[in-house]
């Protein structure tokens, strides 16, 4: 079975780094995209960015390009999304997605919900 | 990139069908015959649902099917059931390895 297994929660204060998870099994790992997606509260859906993991080449949303980092680690299947300094306005559940091509995001991962408050 | 169009909201009774309409422009859903479309039940993750505009994955129901004229995209549930309840977003490829999502349509079943 194809799943994608994200690290958990987190409570953060402004200021402070984070990097959260997402492992992929079940699947050969380099042979796949792995997008992130953000979900604010009560909001829609937003693509933030994509990462091949046999080559580490990363294509960022614009809206998200030098405010977060994507990277991957294929010895260990596990795509990473991180903060050097997170704000309140990065409270939101993250999602990590495989693609099976340019058509989708299947399957996604559970979410990780990353909570930032003083 | 700015996010497509969505309706905010749509209802239906179980048995009707009801549309579901994605308006984006000439660089993303109007280049590319690559919209899909995703299921999300509150608390849970999305669930792809239709791709590449009318092609359904294995195992979703053939209730929902999809289509695509100009620069909109729709996506049609037929025979309305209770369980459809939940938000759906439209994603489109915008080109250059990038995609760009709807807002969401929050469907009741009435």
């Amino acid at each position: 079975e194809v799943q994608l297994v994200q690290s958990g929660a987190e409570v953060k204060k402004p200021g402070e780094s984070l990097s959260i998870s997402c492992k992929g099994s079940g699947y050969s790992f380099t042979s796949y995209w792995i997008s992130w997606l953000r979900q604010m509260p009560g909001k829609g859906l937003e693509w933030m960015g994509k990462i091949d993991p046999s080559d580490s080449y990363i294509n960022y949303s614009p809206s998200f390009q030098g405010h977060v980092t994507i990277s991957a680690d294929k010895s260990i299947s596990t795509a990473y999304l991180q903060w050097s300094s997170l704000k309140a306005s990065d409270t939101a559940i993250y999602y990590c997605a495989r693609h099976p091509g340019p058509e989708s995001f299947d399957p996604w991962g559970q979410g990780t919900l990353v909570t930032v408050s003083s | 990139q700015s996010a497509l169009t969505q309706p905010a909201s749509v209802s239906g009774s179980p048995g009707q069908s009801i549309t579901i309409s994605c308006t984006g422009t000439s660089s993303d859903v109007g280049s590319y015959n690559l919209v899909s479309w995703y299921q999300q039940h509150p608390g849970k993750a999305p669930k792809v649902m239709i791709y590449e505009g009318s092609k359904r994955p294995s195992g979703v129901s053939n209730r929902f099917s999809g289509s695509k004229s100009g620069n909109t995209a729709s996506l049609t549930i037929s025979g309305l059931q209770a369980e459809d309840e939940a938000d759906y977003y439209c994603c489109s490829y915008a080109g250059s390895s990038t995609w760009v999502f709807g807002g969401g349509t929050k469907l009741t079943v009435l």
